[in-house]
């Protein structure tokens, strides 16, 4: 089945600094991949999407690049805020299984000062 | 303002008692979906609906009941026979369940048992 796999947390980081969260993904077909971010107490908000190979979603300084022949869609951002501590979760919804967002289990992301 | 609804923010519920969760949304979106979340994992769907009248089950539907009477509601209801019900639950909605589409997620409700 449809399955993803997130780097595991917490990630510290400096303000400004650079940050990559991985993400890789097995499914059959042609998914599309998300990125999810979910502030303390709060829902998840979209941040990212890509719907096809080589597409790359970006959002608020975040990119991703939908890689089909390494299966990933790691995030980035070249430079981090305080404000983007908060938890990130990469999806995907599968082709033939359009009902279904299945997600990795989160990176939480810490930014000081 | 467009968007989703989840009441209440806190929930406690008793051994042996039913309790149910709202999601409302004002989006106009015909798919609605319950996900559940535990600390430290994914979200797990538990039940989706297409249409009005019409759901099915997710991966985790034991224990759990929902209906869509009307388009813009749908209810969870927890019954007394989720043996670990204390979780965040989480409702999201999309204009349909075409696989681009996005999912829109409300605040959340988070059960705790007392």
């Amino acid at each position: 089945g449809d399955s993803v796999t997130q780097m595991e947390g917490p990630v510290t980081l400096s303000e400004e600094a650079f940050l990559t969260i991985n993400c890789t993904y097995t499914a059959t077909g042609y998914p599309s991949l998300f990125w999810y971010v979910q502030y303390p107490g709060e829902g998840l908000q979209l941040l990212l999407k890509a719907t096809k190979a080589d597409d790359k979603g970006s959002n608020k300084g975040f990119e991703a690049t939908y890689r089909k022949e390494t299966t990933s869609f790691h995030l980035e951002k070249g430079s981090v805020q305080v404000s983007d501590s908060a938890v990130y979760f990469c999806a995907l919804r599968g082709t033939g299984t359009a009902s279904k967002l299945t997600f990795g289990t989160g990176t939480r992301l810490q930014v000081t000062l | 303002d467009g968007g989703i609804t989840q009441s209440p923010k806190y929930l406690f519920r008793k051994e042996g008692q039913n309790v149910t969760l709202s999601c409302e949304q004002n989006l106009n979106h015909d798919a609605m979906y319950w996900y559940r979340q535990d600390p430290g994992q994914g979200l797990r769907l538990i039940y989706y609906s297409q249409i009005v009248n019409d759901f099915q089950k997710g991966d985790i539907a034991e224990g759990y009941s929902v209906s869509r009477e009307k388009k813009e509601s749908f209810p969870l209801t927890v019954t007394s026979a989720q043996k670990n019900p204390t979780a965040f639950y989480l409702c999201a909605s999309s204009i349909g369940l075409d696989g681009q589409e996005t999912q829109y997620f409300g605040p959340g409700t988070r059960l705790l048992v007392l």
